[in-house]
């Protein structure tokens, strides 16, 4: 079955331990892309990734990490989450990366982080 | 600063009448428009889009309305059914951009 896999579904976490959430997908895309999602602000993209070690700076990107060393492979890392990094996270994967956004997304069940 | 607006939280329409949900937008550069549904504890699946060298864009019950002069579409359902009960969140991106913007969401009951 193709899918988008995120883990873990939920996280519960202090104040500077740092984290990674992972994100893994099945259908061979190109780009991936992480998001976050908070009442009122909808959600806000913060890194994608147009290919295996290529990434770059969504709206958001302050306080986290990522990386791309395979294609199937698009971890979030927060080196020093911080209360204000308490949300819905999102990972996406599309087909190809020359027609960039336009794609169709394919989106993962989400990791909700809460950070003490 | 937020570039793509969903100015209604929520919506209730009754079963078998027509949902209109809106979007407006502030960038200019938009020409590529998308329209995802999300179910709680789901993530966003595609819905439709629609390209600025149209106007509208239509797939079954869905149809999606690009006013580019107004920066406003509107995605509308008919018949609403009550598995059409979801946030709605509208995206916009431009040729060339690899980022897309999201909406804030409209969250849409159907009353059977």
């Amino acid at each position: 079955e193709a899918q988008v896999t995120q883990n873990p579904r939920y996280l519960i976490t202090v104040t500077g331990k740092k984290l990674t959430v992972t994100c893994s997908q099945n259908m061979n895309h190109e780009y991936m892309s992480w998001y976050r999602q908070d009442p009122g602000l909808g959600l806000r993209q913060i890194y994608y990734s147009m290919n295996v070690e290529v990434t770059d700076k969504g709206d958001v990107p302050e306080g986290y990490k990522v990386s791309r060393k395979e294609k199937r492979n698009f971890p979030l890392i927060l080196e020093s989450p911080s209360p204000n990094q308490t949300s819905l996270y999102f990972c996406a994967s599309s087909l190809s990366g020359y027609r960039g956004a336009k794609n169709i997304q394919y989106f993962g069940a989400g990791t909700r982080l809460s950070v003490l | 600063d937020q570039q793509v607006k969903q100015n209604s939280p929520s919506l209730s329409v009754q079963e078998g009448r027509i949902s209109i949900l809106n979007c407006d937008y502030t960038n200019s550069m938009f020409d590529y428009f998308l329209w995802y549904k999300k179910y709680p504890a789901e993530g966003p699946t595609f819905l439709i889009s629609i390209s600025s060298i149209k106007d509208k864009n239509e797939d079954g019950r869905f149809t999606v309305f690009l006013n580019k002069s107004a920066k406003h579409l509107s995605l509308h359902i008919v018949p609403s059914q009550p598995g059409d009960s979801a946030v709605y969140f509208c995206a916009a991106t431009q040729t060339g951009a690899n980022n897309l913007f999201f909406g804030t969401g409209t969250r849409l009951t159907v009353i059977p």
